[in-house]
């Protein structure tokens, strides 16, 4: 079955480490996303990709990192400089064409500090 | 500014009644998109319904439908005759950015069925 995969499911990050998130969708889908979710607040972007080699800042990408090396692929360095990492990771993807196309979303990884 | 605004943080229904979840959203832009995701405790969001600005008749998909007024910017989302797996968070979202599809995200009502 194509979906999206997203690993580890939980993630602990000591004080100045850096880690990184996977993310991969067998689903031929050009965009990625990914989003960081906290209690009460929703969803907020913090980078997208729409092709390969290319990616964007989202709402809030000061301290993570991402690289889109394949189409399947995009992973997300959350860095020591995200002064309060400790959040639910969401990565989703979506088929290229009108604004109808929903994101489709893997299972997260939940990121705590130690 | 574009926002999404859901002002129920929770809800109860009892099984096999309908439940309408409201939102409401704020844009300048005359083209957009709005959807409705689930998301039960285990994380996952999963996609529910979706309504474009100029769909002429509101969204239905099985049990769920989408109540579309425009002129007042409101898109509530109606489960008809509820089960006790549709307990679960439900974000109201809006298709901003055009092509790029970037989503702002309302933050949840949690739906609680009740047997």
């Amino acid at each position: 079955d194509g979906g999206i995969t997203q690993s580890p499911k939980y993630l602990f990050r000591k004080e100045g480490q850096n880690v990184t998130l996977s993310c991969e969708q067998n689903l031929n889908h050009d965009a990625m996303y990914w989003y960081r979710q906290d209690p009460g607040q929703g969803l907020r972007l913090i980078y997208y990709s729409q092709i390969v080699n290319d990616f964007q800042k989202g709402d809030i990408a000061e301290g993570y990192s991402v690289s889109r090396e394949k189409k399947e692929s995009f992973p997300l360095t959350v860095t020591s400089a995200q002064k309060n990492p400790t959040a639910f990771y969401l990565c989703a993807s979506r088929k290229a064409g009108t604004g109808n196309q929903p994101q489709h979303f893997g299972d997260g990884t939940r990121l705590s500090i130690l | 500014a574009q926002k999404i605004t859901q002002t129920q943080p929770g809800m109860f229904v009892q099984e096999k009644e309908a439940v309408t979840l409201d939102c409401t959203y704020d844009t300048s832009d005359p083209s957009y998109g709005l959807f409705w995701y689930k998301q039960p405790s285990s994380g996952e969001m999963i996609f529910l319904i979706y309504q474009g600005s100029y769909d002429q008749q509101n969204a239905t998909e099985g049990r769920y439908s989408l109540n579309f007024q425009k002129a007042r910017k409101s898109a509530n989302l109606v489960i008809s005759a509820s089960q006790l797996g549709d307990s679960a968070m439900y974000f109201c979202a809006m298709n901003i950015g055009g092509a790029t599809n970037k989503l702002i995200f309302g933050t949840g009502t949690l739906l609680a069925v009740q047997p």
